[in-house]
């Protein structure tokens, strides 16, 4: 099983700030297979980044993703009041197909 | 617009069986792989089936192995997840999930609702 660790748990930061996600996987996976997904209380997640980098349908271009093998990161720029949320990383490489713990985004 | 609405939550005491179903519409069903996705209150993500096109191949986590069963009804445009010998820790919000497939990758593109699960005696 691929175990995926997202760090930091919790990023405080301002609106305007740039925030970095981290998200680490137990074994390499194809850079194909790793998503990221944004989940606000009350709502189901929301496709942001698939195959690593490429932004999805509608996802504003302030949103990146970056990485290969074992180490991906998530870079939101210039933050919005929207984008404070709880931030997942997922690995479709191999069943099971597992997502990371999250990484919590708050107003500082 | 492009849509999945779950259906068949509600209470359950432990050891009993609930199905769970998914009308997916605007978009051709048949030609898609589907997926479970359940969470836990306050808790995070947990990919708990997969069904591929035609319905041939379904995977499972080992938490739900034996226990869970998807399936798929193409004609109907529907998805199914028969839950059954149910325990306390089954109890979350339940997701049917569209795989997307391109050449850049694959992703869950599309999620419905949600159907909330509630195992307690």
């Amino acid at each position: 099983e691929i175990v995926l660790t997202q760090s930091p748990g919790t990023l405080s930061l301002s609106p305007g700030e740039r925030a970095t996600l981290s998200c680490r996987a137990s074994q390499s996976v194809s850079s194909s297979y790793l998503a990221w997904f944004q989940q606000k209380p009350g709502q189901a997640p929301r496709l942001l980044i698939y195959g690593a980098s490429s932004r999805a349908t509608g996802i504003p271009d302030r949103f990146s993703g970056s990485g290969s093998g074992t180490d991906f990161t998530l870079t939101i720029n210039r933050l919005e009041p929207e984008d404070f949320a709880v931030y997942y990383c997922q690995q479709y490489a191999g069943s099971p197909f597992t997502f990371g713990p999250g990484t919590k985004v708050d107003i500082k | 617009e492009v849509q999945l609405v779950e259906s068949g939550g509600g209470l359950v005491q432990p050891g009993g069986s609930l199905r769970l179903s998914c009308a997916a519409s605007e978009f051709t069903f048949r030609t898609y792989e589907m997926n479970w996705v359940r969470q836990a209150p306050g808790k995070g993500l947990e990919w708990i089936s997969h069904i591929s096109i035609g319905g041939s191949t379904k995977y499972y986590p080992d938490s739900v192995k034996g226990r869970f069963t998807i399936s798929r009804d193409d004609a109907k445009n529907s998805l199914f997840l028969q839950m059954n010998s149910l325990r306390a820790e089954d109890t979350a919000v339940y997701y049917c999930v569209r795989l997307y497939t391109s050449s850049s990758g694959k992703a869950f593109d599309i999620w419905g609702q949600g159907t909330m699960v509630t195992v307690s005696s």
